[in-house]
């Protein structure tokens, strides 16, 4: 089936930092891939998108690029802020109804 | 755009009473939406998964009769803990998605259950 795995938090950056936060995943066919941050007490919002190899997704400063070669879709960010503190799951959309999330992992940043 | 309303935001009752939670898609309409639980420092747990208008599928290892779940609009889905207990305090987040698989799920901001 279907699995996500991303890096083991959490990450504790300073602030200006580059962020790198990793996920790979196992899917059949051609799944669409997601990033989702959830700060402290919410849901979990949608960050960005790719829906086919290559795409780049990017929103506030984060990307990420559907490498179907490497089967990942890391998160990078140029320079982290404290704001940017919450825990992000990198998730797919395979072919049916699912969505797979991975475990997420939790990003502090500090002053 | 696509806004997902939850509510209550936070729930605290006693053992036995049952409990509804209303997840609302406010400027779509929602074909498939989605229950999870997430337990303190762990994933999402996906619970359940409803169309509008047919019966929910849920996940192996949850109970439908206690857990029971109604899609009866394009924009309402709700879910009702039945006789909660103690081991049903966790953190219940919706989702809504038009469309197909390939559609990002939104996500209202959970719901914190407090069962004493």
């Amino acid at each position: 089936g279907d699995s996500v795995t991303q890096m083991e938090g959490p990450v504790t950056l300073s602030e200006e930092a580059f962020l790198t936060i990793n996920c790979t995943y196992t899917a059949t066919g051609y799944p669409s891939l997601f990033w989702y941050v959830q700060y402290p007490g919410e849901g979990l919002q949608l960050l960005l998108k790719a829906t086919k190899a290559d795409d780049k997704g990017s929103n506030k400063g984060f990307e990420a690029t559907y490498r179907k070669e490497t089967t990942s879709f890391h998160l990078e960010k140029g320079s982290v802020q404290v704001s940017d503190s919450a825990v992000y799951f990198c998730a797919l959309a395979g072919g049916y109804q699912k969505v797979t999330f991975g475990t997420g992992t939790k990003l502090q940043v500090i002053p | 755009g696509a806004v997902v309303s939850q509510h209550p935001s936070r729930v605290i009752c006693k053992s036995g009473t049952s409990v509804k939670i209303e997840c609302r898609s406010l400027d779509f309409q929602a074909t498939t939406m989605f229950w999870y639980r997430q337990f303190p420092k762990q994933s999402l747990m996906l619970m359940a998964t409803s169309n509008e208008g047919s019966k929910a599928t849920y996940e192996q290892g949850v109970e439908k009769d206690k857990f029971l779940i109604n899609h009866a609009s394009l924009t309402l889905s709700t879910l009702t803990v039945t006789s909660a207990h103690p081991e049903d305090s966790s953190f219940y987040i919706c989702s809504a998605r038009s469309g197909t698989a390939n559609q990002p799920q939104h996500f209202g901001d959970g719901t914190r259950l407090s069962i004493l």
